[in-house]
């Protein structure tokens, strides 16, 4: 069975500061880890991914995330965020074994100017 | 290119009513996926297709049907709405073998 964790249900953060985002996953199976971006009243909208190989993946809007395996923990990063930013973030796994995708709960980010 | 489209955008029922929400893939996907977002909540896996075959189902009651036609695009079927079907309905499509899946704007049902 697949569960994902975000540990965070908010995170408010100041216009140009560093942010984190964590999420933590639990399968017995390997696994395929995403972040989405949520903005009010649309759709998901892939931020980044790990399939494989450097266990840090860079995506779009200067987000970052790293794979840590031992840990089992896929934590978002940016290093200064925008009022763009402000935004309800999902973390996602896929087991290899299957097309499921499971979501976590999301974090709502506010970006206060 | 064009992404995942979904319709109607949005959707108002009565409890009892019967609903059918539509999606178009990527051109080129032969994946389609469904999925239920609860305000407050990440989204919950319905159901996947692939060239026309359910592939995979969630934990979700057999009111819930869905079929893909010969050109991928993909009807999911609410039957005897209930309060609690209200939601975000996104549907998102893949290449099939590819890991990632891609999502369309989604459908806002409110079940009144």
């Amino acid at each position: 069975a697949q569960s994902v964790t975000q540990l965070d249900s908010q995170v408010p953060v100041f216009e140009e500061a560093p942010v984190e985002l964590r999420c933590n996953y639990s399968s017995s199976v390997s696994v395929y880890l995403f972040w989405y971006v949520q903005y009010p009243n649309q759709g998901l909208q892939l931020l980044l991914k790990y399939l494989s190989g450097s266990t840090l993946v860079k995506g779009i809007n200067g987000f970052e995330a790293e794979f840590n395996k031992s840990q089992t923990s896929f934590h978002l990063r940016k290093p200064s965020v925008h009022i763009s930013d402000t935004a309800e973030y999902f973390c996602a796994v896929r087991p290899n074994t299957g097309n499921q995708f499971y979501f976590g709960t999301g974090t709502s980010l506010t970006v206060i100017p | 290119d064009a992404g995942v489209t979904q319709s109607p955008t949005h959707l108002i029922k009565t409890r009892g009513q019967h609903v059918t929400l539509r999606c178009s893939p990527i051109s080129g996907h032969k994946s389609v996926s469904w999925y239920q977002q609860v305000l407050g909540q990440g989204p919950q896996f319905i159901f996947q297709y692939y060239e026309k075959e359910e592939r995979g189902r969630g934990n979700f009651p057999d009111r819930f049907s869905a079929r893909q036609f010969p050109n991928y695009s993909s009807e999911l079927n609410v039957n005897a709405l209930l309060l609690g079907d209200s939601a975000l309905y996104l549907c998102a499509s893949s290449l099939g073998g590819e890991k990632t899946q891609y999502f369309g704007p989604g459908t806002r049902l409110l079940v009144l």
